[in-house]
């Protein structure tokens, strides 16, 4: 069965500095998606971005960016720029490519903070 | 936009009663689960439905039973609600079909067993 690993339960960053939250996941697969989601005090998840794993180009949407290292099964997102409301639960999940309807596998998690 | 709704934020039940919690999709969608997020543990799958009146176990099954009788429709049942269920319990939902979908979720029924 496949695994996700989040290791940081806690990070903290300055506003506007920049900080990365590691992923890493096991399966035998050699192609998959992944994700990672935002869950702010609202408590409402947000898809922040995702990656095929057959794209060897790292996703990117605006400040958000992932470091995907394929051979590393590695899939750690780098947040630019920090601002007070990026501050959330991030939590990485991984999805087998086989069929629509399988669910998603998600990590423990990691809670990042913004420091003013 | 896709709105997933769960009928409770905050739900207080006693030992040995039987719960409901309800999620409804509006955009037809084919795949709806159910997840319970704790502190440390991260979301873990109890059941998900891939279609009307399908139903599939995720990885904590044990203690909950599901009803999908209508599409938009998918809820989860504590036939006898013990304070190990005292959790949050997250809904959410896709089109299926396509494996890199997002899921759409609800805002979460944070549940207290006494």
């Amino acid at each position: 069965a496949q695994t996700v690993t989040q290791s940081q339960p806690e990070m903290s960053v300055q506003e506007a500095e920049t900080v990365t939250l590691s992923c890493t996941y096991d399966t035998s697969e050699s192609d998959y998606y992944l994700f990672w989601y935002k869950q702010p005090p609202s408590r409402q998840m947000i898809l922040v971005i995702r990656q095929e794993a057959y794209k060897q180009q790292n996703a990117t949407e605006n400040r958000f960016s992932v470091n995907f290292q394929k051979a590393a099964k590695s899939f750690s997102l780098k947040i630019s720029d920090s601002q007070l409301g990026d501050a959330a639960m991030y939590f990485c999940a991984y999805r087998t490519p086989y069929s629509g309807n399988t669910p998603l596998v998600f990590g423990k998690g990691t809670r990042l903070s913004v420091i003013a | 936009d896709v709105k997933v709704t769960q009928s409770s934020r905050y739900l207080v039940k006693r030992t040995g009663e039987k719960v409901f919690l309800e999620c409804v999709q509006d955009m037809d969608h084919e795949n709806m689960f159910w997840y319970r997020q704790d502190p440390g543990l991260g979301l873990r799958l109890i059941y998900f439905s891939y279609d009307v009146k399908m139903k599939e176990k995720g990885d904590i099954p044990e203690g909950y039973s599901v009803s999908r009788e209508k599409k938009e429709r998918f809820s989860l049942i504590l036939e006898s609600a013990s304070t190990n269920q005292t959790s949050m319990y997250l809904c959410a939902s896709n089109p299926g079909g396509s494996t890199n979908e997002k899921l759409f979720f609800g805002s979460g029924t944070q549940l207290s067993v006494l």
